[in-house]
């Protein structure tokens, strides 16, 4: 089946301690989203990558870093500079990025950091 | 900040049609409006987009203003697994922006 794959699905890491959740597709999405999410809120964009080798930082980037090396993959590194990074992570794709035409996500089931 | 303004929540009655409205007074004319649902502690779920024509498919139909400031989404026989926060959302030129949307009970 076709889909997103988020590992781990719970993490725990010490303050100080950088730490990199996995987001794969096998949808042959060009585009990829990171969103953060907090008890009893919404989804922020935390950075996309609308094609390989190439992203750009959403609402809240301080502190996390990205890589798109492959078009299948799409890394989040929360570093120690993050300074409340417990929260649940949310990956997406989408066919294409914001050029034009509809661009409906597909999600991942997400990742739960919780730092110690 | 996200472009739609939704109640932040709603009950029903299981069997009967939910109602989800959302306002999003300052929409562009080429932006879709999409609706998305998640359940707790998962990934958010597509249900349905529209332009300008309502629109329906298996899970939910969407109905759209004529002048496009507003939409409602309907699950036409709300079950209790219809239960979950539901979002309203426009797109916006570099990115998806999704609100707290509306926390939906379906009840028995």
């Amino acid at each position: 089946d076709g889909g997103i794959t988020q590992s781990p699905k719970y993490l725990f890491r010490k303050e100080g301690q950088n730490v990199t959740l996995s987001c794969e597709q096998n949808l042959n999405h060009d585009a990829m989203y990171w969103y953060r999410q907090d008890p009893g809120q919404g989804l922020r964009l935390i950075y996309y990558s609308q094609i390989v080798n190439d992203f750009q930082k959403g609402d809240i980037a301080e502190g996390y870093s990205v890589s798109r090396e492959k078009k299948e993959s799409f890394p989040l590194t929360v570093t120690s500079a993050q300074k409340n990074p417990t929260a649940f992570y949310l990956c997406a794709s989408s066919e294409q990025g914001f050029s034009s035409g509809a661009n409906v996500l597909t999600f991942g089931a997400g990742s739960r950091l919780t730092v110690l | 900040d996200a472009k739609t303004t939704q109640p932040p929540s709603m009950d029903c009655a299981e069997g009967r049609a939910a109602n989800l409205p959302c306002n999003h007074s300052t929409i562009s004319g080429n932006e879709y409006v999409y609706w998305y649902r998640q359940i707790h502690s998962q990934g958010p779920q597509y249900i349905i987009h529209g332009l300008k024509n309502n629109e329906t498919n298996e899970m939910a139909s969407l109905i759209i203003t004529e002048d496009r400031k507003s939409s409602t989404l309907i699950l036409p026989h709300a079950t209790l697994r219809d239960t979950a926060v539901y979002y309203c959302i426009v797109r916006v030129s570099d990115d998806m922006r999704f609100g707290a949307g509306t926390r939906l009970t379906v009840k028995p």
